[in-house]
């Protein structure tokens, strides 16, 4: 498989449940974004990783929890969200951090916290 | 801090008519402007991309001119199909900074 993968593409969860978002890129890129992406609002960076370690934090409640095991996954682990937390959460992966490097996204997870 | 503002939508055209939409930045260094596309149920695909000022980013038909006396970088296309119906991300970046417009949907009818 190439390009930026997700799973799962739908996600249904209660404000009590734990679950976890996944993303693998298959570009040799060393960095990886997590980004919201909310109806009407400008698409929000929430984290940032650049060779496994965490770069960018952007205030993000601390019921989101990214994990980056190595430069190609990327995880986002959930817990307790609120219903204005849903959303379609996208990642991104680019060759490097930089103002040049052009992003490539996956199709994202659709969230719906009930 | 930085940001861009992008023309609201929706916009909704004949096919084979001109396209414009406006974007505009405020940064403090000197930033890559991108265009990104966004297809139904799909993430986000790189458009077109300009590094420095006055340079032009082209891609299937369309352009944008990084115009940093005006600090724009708009999108243009001289016919759009109905294929190019998506939603249009203006976006940019700087050293460890990225910013993303609302985006703007665009509706092509036959």
């Amino acid at each position: 498989e190439t390009g930026v993968t997700q799973t799962p593409r739908h996600l249904v969860m209660g404000m009590t449940n734990k679950k976890s978002l996944k993303c693998e890129q298959h570009l040799g890129h060393n960095a990886m974004y997590w980004y919201k992406q909310s109806a009407k609002k400008p698409l929000e960076l929430m984290f940032v990783y650049n060779f496994k370690e965490q770069t960018e934090n952007n205030s993000v409640p601390s019921r989101f929890s990214p994990e980056c095991p190595n430069s190609s996954h990327l995880f986002l682990h959930l817990h307790t969200l609120q219903p204005e937390d849903s959303a379609l959460y996208l990642c991104a992966s680019s060759q490097d951090i930089g103002d040049s490097y052009e992003q490539y996204f996956g199709p994202g997870t659709r969230l719906t916290v009930t | 801090g930085d940001s861009v503002t992008q023309m609201e939508g929706p916009v909704t055209l004949s096919e084979e008519a001109f396209l414009t939409i406006n974007c505009t930045y405020t940064a403090t260094g000197y930033p890559s402007l991108f265009w990104y596309v966004q297809y139904p149920g799909e993430g986000l695909q790189l458009l077109l991309k300009a590094t420095k000022a006055d340079d032009k980013g082209s891609n299937k038909g369309f352009e944008a001119t990084y115009r940093k006396e005006t600090t724009s970088f708009h999108l243009e296309k001289g016919s759009v199909q109905v294929s190019d119906s998506a939603v249009y991300f203006c976006a940019l970046t700087t050293w460890r900074d990225m910013r993303f417009g609302a985006g703007t949907r665009l509706t092509v009818k036959p």
